[in-house]
């Protein structure tokens, strides 16, 4: 069974396009995470919601909307797509008991932007 | 700014030898240290991890050597194998926060039979 599962897998598409990444966990964590990868294997934190409140949310352009319609689900929307998005885009998950616990990635989103 | 700092940037080691990999962090507050591993088209996984209560710790053939005065830690691979080639990624955050992990830029580690 999967635990944290991304679709699609890859995605090209042209500048300007909107598109959606969509992520489900299966594990009844409270606290999922979108995390962009570049090509040097940078691996940034996007945004984090806990039981769909939006508790991270780090400088990236208002282009990238995420959407948690409950806690198993957090998606990522992104409008007007730019070549420097072109990245692995991961989503992740976690408890939330006490504190900081082991997050669990999904496989990835390959977002290739022509 | 970069939290979490992260050497060498990557490393090639014979099998059965010591794979090393060195991280710095500058937040005091930090008091959680997990070392991720991922492979080629792959999400990264939890390898192993340690809070500063301990000086080491040891699972298997990974360990975790942590100086809290010189806020460093390091991952050891001992017997090094080429199952084990893949990019580790260092990080580190508050245990008590909002479950935020800042994560060193990787190292690519190489082992050849």
């Amino acid at each position: 069974d999967t635990a944290v599962s991304q679709t699609p897998k890859y995605l090209v598409t042209q500048m300007g396009n909107d598109k959606s990444i969509k992520c489900e966990q299966n594990l009844g964590h409270d606290t999922m995470y979108w995390y962009k990868q570049d090509s040097k294997k940078f691996l940034k934190i996007m945004f984090s919601y806990n039981n769909k409140e939006l508790i991270i949310n780090e400088t990236v352009p208002n282009r990238f909307s995420p959407k948690s319609p409950d806690k198993a689900h957090l998606n990522l929307h992104i409008n007007s797509l730019e070549l420097g998005d072109s990245a692995v885009y991961f989503c992740a998950s976690s408890p939330f008991r006490e504190g900081l616990e082991t997050q669990y990635f999904g496989p990835g989103t390959r977002l290739l932007v022509l | 700014q970069q939290q979490v700092k992260q050497s060498p940037q990557s490393l090639i080691v014979q099998k059965g030898g010591i794979s090393i990999i060195n991280c710095a962090y500058e937040n005091t507050a930090f008091d959680y240290f997990p070392w991720y591993q991922q492979f080629p088209g792959k999400g990264p996984a939890l390898l192993i991890a340690i809070r500063p209560d301990v000086s080491e710790k040891k699972e298997g053939r990974f360990t975790i050597s942590f100086n809290k005065s010189a806020k460093q830690f390091s991952l050891h691979i001992m017997d090094s194998q080429p199952g084990d080639s893949a990019t580790y990624f260092c990080a580190a955050g508050p245990v008590y926060g909002n479950n935020r992990l800042a994560f060193g830029k990787g190292n690519q580690v190489v082992v050849i039979p």
